[in-house]
């Protein structure tokens, strides 16, 4: 199975800053590479596909890039709602594996 | 909008089996794979499987195999999950998914509220 590295794994960060997720994965998985957020209620919802496009309905703050096996999720400016826990899933290869997962809180 | 609502929570005795619905709304149901994750306490997303309504085709993680069994009923919208010779390690949630899938895209595109599994004597 193909494993996904999130780092870090808990991120402390502020209003209006600018914060970077990575997740890497254990072998090249070709830009088959998801982000979803999860919100504290358990709520899951997707934000990115195929490494860099935006979910439909998703704000324009999220972003997402990376090729080979190194990935990245950018949210431009942190808004109250983007406090959540964030996840990256590839489809490259089955089973579709997720990343740990990264907490991003209220400094 | 499309929605996925799933059954309520359950207390299951160990060794039993325990039986989970994903009811579908607001888009055509046979269209898209429906997919299972798992979500133990605490811990990341497990990919469990998935399922082409249309066909009842199935996809596993050899993980799960033998421990999952995904069918659905295309009169009501809805897919089902059982989990059978239950233990403390299938205490999660678990949630449905609708998968969009063409060409390179593959995501869980709509996600159910999830469903409490608890297993105890």
């Amino acid at each position: 199975d193909i494993q996904m590295t999130q780092t870090p794994s808990s991120m402390p960060a502020s209003l209006g800053e600018r914060v970077t997720i990575s997740c890497r994965a254990s072998q090249g998985i070709s830009n088959y590479l998801n982000w979803y957020q999860q919100k504290p209620d358990g709520t899951i919802k997707p934000l990115i596909y195929y490494t860099s496009n935006l979910q439909s309905g998703v704000p324009s703050r999220f972003s997402g890039s990376g090729s080979g096996t190194d990935y990245s999720l950018t949210i431009s400016s942190l808004e109250p709602e983007d406090f959540a826990m964030y996840y990256c899933q590839q489809y490259d290869s089955s089973p579709w594996t997720f990343g740990g997962g990264t907490k991003l809180e209220l400094k | 909008q499309v929605k996925l609502l799933q059954s309520g929570a359950a207390l299951v005795k160990p060794g039993a089996s325990v039986k989970m619905s994903c009811k579908a709304s607001g888009y055509t149901f046979t269209d898209y794979w429906v997919s299972w994750v798992k979500q133990s306490h605490g811990k990341s997303l497990e990919w469990i499987g998935e399922i082409y309504p249309n066909s009842g085709a199935t996809n596993f993680n050899e993980k799960f195999k033998g421990k999952a069994t995904l069918t659905v009923d295309k009169s009501t919208s809805t897919a089902y999950m059982e989990l059978s010779r239950l233990t403390s390690e299938d205490s999660a949630i678990y949630y449905c998914t609708r998968v969009y899938n063409n060409y390179e895209d593959y995501v869980m595109d709509a996600w159910g509220q999830g469903a409490s599994v608890t297993v105890s004597s």
